[in-house]
């Protein structure tokens, strides 16, 4: 069983569309939890990072940690052009020395 | 202020050959681990160092080794190379261990070192 499962998509949703993004992991030591962003050929860039459980916005973007369903989620609202990329999940333990990444989303947001 | 800068950006070699990639965190960042990224997969972690010490180490060969220096830029070396090593080498700073900040896990990555191995 992988760490971390993600669904790889794609993921295509009309401009303004409510975009909703899961994974689901193994691991309960699981304490700090990612979301990068990743456009063709470049590195991930952080979005979201949340420590423990609990929900935490940021503009249009919103993360979800559900650690009693090993179940971790990003919303986008009001989405745009701009947001077409790879979306990848990312968590690891305690110590945070190693990451876990899901094989991430690509998603495309039509004019 | 700079982000993680990564060299080369894009290289090939060819099978049996030897690859060093370089890489400077953000400043103040002492923390500083390498992933592979393969097309079509997430990162997979390598290596974590801090402080020039190896802190984490992932499910790679022997082939694979690191180290950091003293300014906290850190090198990942790979041997005998093999067409499966082809991939997209990204490394990443934290300000785990930052003074007067707890450990946050972040991860802030360059924009990666593309090998092809033919």
């Amino acid at each position: 069983q992988k760490e971390v499962e993600q669904d790889p998509g794609p993921l295509s949703v009309p401009e303004g569309a409510i975009v909703s993004l899961n994974c689901t992991y193994s691991n309960s030591a699981f304490q700090y939890f990612m979301w990068y962003r990743q456009y063709s050929r470049k590195g991930p860039e952080l979005l979201m990072y949340t420590y423990s459980s609990g929900n935490k916005e940021d503009g249009r973007f919103t993360a979800q940690v559900d650690k009693s369903s090993k179940y971790i989620s990003l919303f986008i609202r009001d989405s745009q052009p701009s947001d077409s990329a790879t979306y990848l999940c990312a968590m690891g333990g305690s110590s945070g020395n190693q990451f876990y990444f899901g094989t991430g989303t690509s998603l495309t947001v039509i004019p | 202020d700079a982000g993680v800068t990564q060299s080369p950006t894009h290289l090939i070699k060819t099978r049996g050959q030897h690859v060093t990639l370089r890489c400077s965190p953000i400043s103040g960042h002492k923390s500083v681990s390498w992933y592979q990224q393969v097309l079509g997969q997430g990162p997979q972690f390598i290596f974590q160092y801090y402080e020039k010490e190896e802190r984490g180490r992932g499910n790679f060969p022997d082939r694979f080794s690191a180290r950091q220096f003293p300014n906290y830029s850190s090198e990942l070396n790979v041997n005998a190379l093999l067409l499966g090593d082809s991939a997209l080498y990204l490394c990443a700073s934290s300000p785990w261990g930052l003074a007067g900040q707890p450990n946050t896990g972040e991860l802030f990555f360059g924009e990666g070192s593309r090998l092809t191995v033919l």
